[in-house]
């Protein structure tokens, strides 16, 4: 059965700082992977996903993401964060070619001036 | 660049109304769904299409109704609102293959039933 867990339900951090959002995952076969992004009052953006090419992925608006395999974690970072980052973020796992997504609860990111 | 495309935005019913949600993508994807999003909860799946003429219950499908009549359309019908029925709704599409598997999202509809 898939699974992801957001570890974070809330995460301040100080402008210019890095970002670190943490989600872990259960899935018995090589999942897709997805951060998504959600602002105020808006729909969901994709930021990122990770499709068992390289480990390391990078998004949009400097974010990216490392799988870990033997860990079974898929964090989100950011080396600086800017006031726009602040949202709410959601970490997805799909197996490829059917129609289940499983999300997180999602991590709300604040962005101290 | 439409992508998926829901109506309206906002809406606010009273309890027993009936209304339908909109919702068109046009990227040609054989997946739809319907999803509502409540605090804290993250996305429950509503209802889920698989093409035209094929569609089946997610987690919390009561209270609603749906069809697929052509490729690009996907409606989401709520029949007497309720309460529990207030919520954000959102559509979404994915292809049957490729592209990563990357699921879309429309902008959203906030309901409020009262």
């Amino acid at each position: 059965a898939q699974s992801v867990t957001q570890l974070d339900s809330h995460v301040s951090v100080s402008e210019g700082t890095p970002v670190l959002l943490r989600c872990n995952y259960s899935s018995s076969y090589s999942p897709s992977l997805f951060w998504y992004v959600q602002h105020p009052n808006k729909g969901l953006q994709l930021l990122l996903k990770y499709t068992s090419a390289a480990t390391l992925v990078k998004g949009i608006n400097g974010f990216e993401a490392e799988f870990k395999k033997s860990e079974t974690s898929f964090h989100l970072t950011k080396p600086s964060a800017h006031m726009s980052d602040a949202a709410e973020y959601f970490c997805v796992v799909s197996l490829s070619g059917t129609y289940k997504y499983i999300f997180g609860t999602g991590t709300r990111l604040k962005v101290l001036a | 660049n439409a992508g998926v495309t829901q109506t309206p935005k906002f809406r606010i019913l009273k309890i027993g109304q009936s209304m339908t949600l909109q919702c068109t993508q046009d990227m040609n994807h054989n997946y739809m769904y319907w999803y509502r999003q409540d605090p804290g909860m993250g996305l429950k799946l509503i209802y889920y299409s698989v093409g035209a003429g094929i569609t089946d219950k997610g987690e919390v499908p009561n209270g609603y109704n749906v069809s697929r009549s052509t490729t690009e359309d996907f409606p989401l019908r709520l029949e007497l609102a309720a309460p529990s029925q207030t919520s954000v709704y959102f559509c979404a599409s994915s292809p049957l293959s490729g592209d990563g598997n990357t699921i879309y999202f429309g902008e959203g509809s906030w309901l409020t039933v009262v």
